[in-house]
């Protein structure tokens, strides 16, 4: 099945601790994003991967960062994360440029 | 970064109603998309529309690509309960890459 896939769907932190959020894609989709939720806000895209070590930013990307080392996968690590990083986040991925975007299930962060 | 204008933010209508809600931007998309996201799951794509002027039906639904370039509406006939979401608008900006933006949402629910 194709899919876009995230883990953990659900994770409770402190300030601070380290985290990484995988996102993997079974698709071969080159393009893959990072979006957080918020509501009143809509989806906000963090980073963006065009293809393997091609990454850039997109209009959140202060407190993340991101690695793109295999075409499937599209890591987001929060170094030291803080309460306002708290969000739903969600991974997507795409073919090209001008098509169809498939996201993932989601990821609920709360960051105490 | 630049967001959609989406309206309304929410409905909270009876079943067998008609629905509409739209989105309007300052500036030209090439592509816009309409998601729907239902409790504890990612977006799934409804209706793309690459043409302005366009007009495409997905059963229920109804979606036109604005003349102008810079806005688009989605339509839903005969509400069910199944409707409930939220709804959202992206446009992809010939601009920047072609990156997708995306509207607050707008969240309906819908009385049987």
């Amino acid at each position: 099945e194709a899919q876009v896939t995230q883990n953990p769907r659900y994770l409770i932190t402190v300030t601070g601790k380290k985290l990484t959020v995988t996102c993997s894609q079974n698709m071969n989709h080159e393009y893959m994003s990072w979006y957080r939720q918020d509501p009143g806000l809509g989806l906000r895209q963090i980073y963006y991967s065009m293809n393997v070590e091609v990454t850039d930013k997109g209009d959140v990307p202060e407190g993340y960062k991101v690695s793109r080392k295999e075409k499937r996968n599209f890591p987001l690590i929060l170094e030291s994360p803080s309460p306002n990083q708290t969000s739903l986040y969600f991974c997507a991925s795409r073919w090209g440029e001008g098509n169809e975007q498939f996201f993932g299930p989601g990821t609920r962060l709360t960051v105490l | 970064g630049q967001q959609l204008n989406q309206s309304p933010q929410s409905m909270f209508i009876q079943e067998g109603e008609d629905v509409s809600m739209n989105c309007t931007s300052s500036s030209i998309f090439n592509t816009w998309l309409w998601y729907k996201q239902e409790p504890g799951e990612g977006p799934v794509l409804l209706i793309a529309l690459y043409k302005a002027g366009e007009l495409t039906s997905n059963g229920r639904l109804t979606a036109q690509f604005g003349i102008t370039r810079k806005d688009s509406f989605l339509n839903i006939s005969a509400s069910i309960p199944s409707d409930v979401g939220i709804y959202f608008c992206a446009g992809q900006e010939m601009e920047y890459g072609n990156k997708l933006v995306f509207g607050a949402g707008t969240i309906l629910r819908v009385k049987s």
